[in-house]
């Protein structure tokens, strides 16, 4: 059993669609993270919660610390954030969710 | 100072050969991590310093994997006798105390593949 879990895999939305991505964790936790990697590898961190909610322009993120949860939210989809969304935590150790591959077609 | 970069971006060797990779951190950043990436998966953590420290590693960095960081600066990723199950991506990641928890940045990766 992994230790974070990512839904959906995979998802395919049309320009302009609400997006959420969930992930569970099964681990004490100090910090949860969503990473963004673009085809070639590259990863970007966009952002660091360990409760409580973020949002940065039309990305929300979201944590239940009771409940082990998180989700990210993307409003009004583009082609451009078209990527791997990669849910990850730490805690005594580092875990990393396999991602969600998200595809906006415009 | 730009961010993480890594060297080199592309490594293909052959089975059985070493292969050493090198990591610049951010410059005032005192954490470095190595992870591992094979196709399809999501980043695996293999071990991580502290300035020049290594405080943790994986079970998954075998006998044949080492790590350093010798001034607490750059870090290099050696693999000996390289094998094809070896070939992933090897991602960087730098990060300091933000006040509540270590904030990672991470590098551009090294591509190996082992023919």
């Amino acid at each position: 059993k992994n230790e974070v879990e990512q839904s959906p895999q995979n998802l395919t939305a049309q320009e302009g669609e609400f997006i959420t991505i969930n992930c569970s964790y099964s681990v004490g936790i100090s910090a949860l993270h969503w990473l963004q990697q673009h085809p070639g590898g590259g990863i970007v961190s966009l952002f660091m919660l360990s409760s409580g909610k973020k949002k940065h322009g039309r990305l929300i993120a979201t944590i239940n610390i009771q409940e082990k949860h998180s989700s990210l939210h993307i409003t009004a989809s583009h082609p451009r954030d078209s990527a791997v969304y990669i849910c990850a935590v730490t805690g005594n150790q580092f875990y990393f969710g396999t991602g969600t591959s998200l595809t906006v077609i415009p | 100072d730009t961010g993480v970069s890594q060297d080199p971006r592309h490594k293909i060797t052959k089975r059985g050969q070493n292969v050493t990779f090198r990591c610049d951190p951010i410059s005032e950043h005192n954490r470095l991590y190595w992870y591992r990436q094979t196709l399809g998966q999501g980043p695996e953590f293999l071990t991580y310093f502290q300035n020049e420290a290594q405080l943790e590693k994986s079970r998954l960095l075998s006998d044949r994997f080492s790590a350093e960081r010798p001034k607490g600066s750059f870090s290099t990723l050696e693999i000996q006798r390289t094998e094809q199950g070896d070939s992933a991506m090897y991602l960087c990641a730098s990060s300091h105390f933000s006040g509540q928890t270590y904030e990672q940045y991470f590098g551009p990766g090294t591509r190996l593949t082992v023919t």
